[in-house]
């Protein structure tokens, strides 16, 4: 049962313009949300993050929405640039407990020149 | 910044073999945890520690023991090496409470 999903394997943007990445979820326990990007040969580092009581986080180019009654996420990248070409992880975590993070299966976002 | 280390990049290993993967982080961190990533699977959770000599299962612990003697190191053992734990094992610290995980770079280990 995949509590976290994002629908899209793949996704290809022009450099500059605005990439969008979702994320639909469907525990309505998950009150954390996080955004992690990887490059390949290396962990996954810490990109943004919104609590379940706000709806809208945002840090330099990079924006995260949330719709809490559509359990969905979204992570808005403007103007991209060819060094957001990564595989785009989202990951949630439930109220409680040591913080376990469930995690999608990843989006690979291509930005081309 | 916080540093989660992982002893090795790249293993090699046989089938039965007892394998050991090694963590260390260096921020005095409550929470590590170990993951698995497998193409069209993101990252799934093996086991995690909340302290020292504490540990819980994660959502596939099946063929995997952890040790935390110590709280800087965390260490994931494959008893009896499979074929289908071939994968790419990544490392993550955390301060507690609701603070991003850090992960290692990962090690890309193959059970042949």
């Amino acid at each position: 049962d995949q509590q976290v999903k994002q629908n899209s394997p793949s996704l290809s943007v022009q450099e500059g313009r605005i990439s969008i990445l979702n994320c639909d979820y469907t525990n309505s326990m998950f009150d954390y949300f996080l955004w992690y990007k990887k490059y390949p040969a290396e962990g996954p580092t810490f990109l943004i993050s919104i609590s379940s009581i706000k709806d809208k986080n945002e840090d330099g180019r990079f924006t995260v929405f949330l719709n809490k009654s559509a359990k969905h996420l979204s992570l808005h990248i403007v103007p991209s640039q060819p060094g957001d070409s990564a595989v785009y992880f989202c990951a949630a975590s439930a109220k409680g407990g040591a913080q376990k993070l469930v995690f999608g299966q990843g989006t690979r976002l291509t930005i081309n020149p | 910044d916080v540093k989660v280390t992982q002893s090795s990049r790249y293993l090699v290993k046989r089938t039965g073999e007892k394998v050991f993967l090694e963590c260390v982080q260096d921020m005095d961190h409550e929470n590590m945890f170990w993951y698995r990533q497998d193409p069209g699977l993101g990252l799934r959770l093996i086991y995690f520690s909340y302290d020292v000599k504490m540990k819980e299962k994660g959502d596939i612990p099946e063929g995997y023991s952890v040790s935390r003697e110590k709280k800087e190191r965390f260490s994931l053992i494959l008893e009896s090496a499979s074929t289908n734990q071939t994968s790419m094992y990544l490392c993550a610290a955390q301060p507690g409470g609701n603070q991003p995980q850090h992960f290692g770079d990962g090690t890309r280990l193959s059970i042949l």
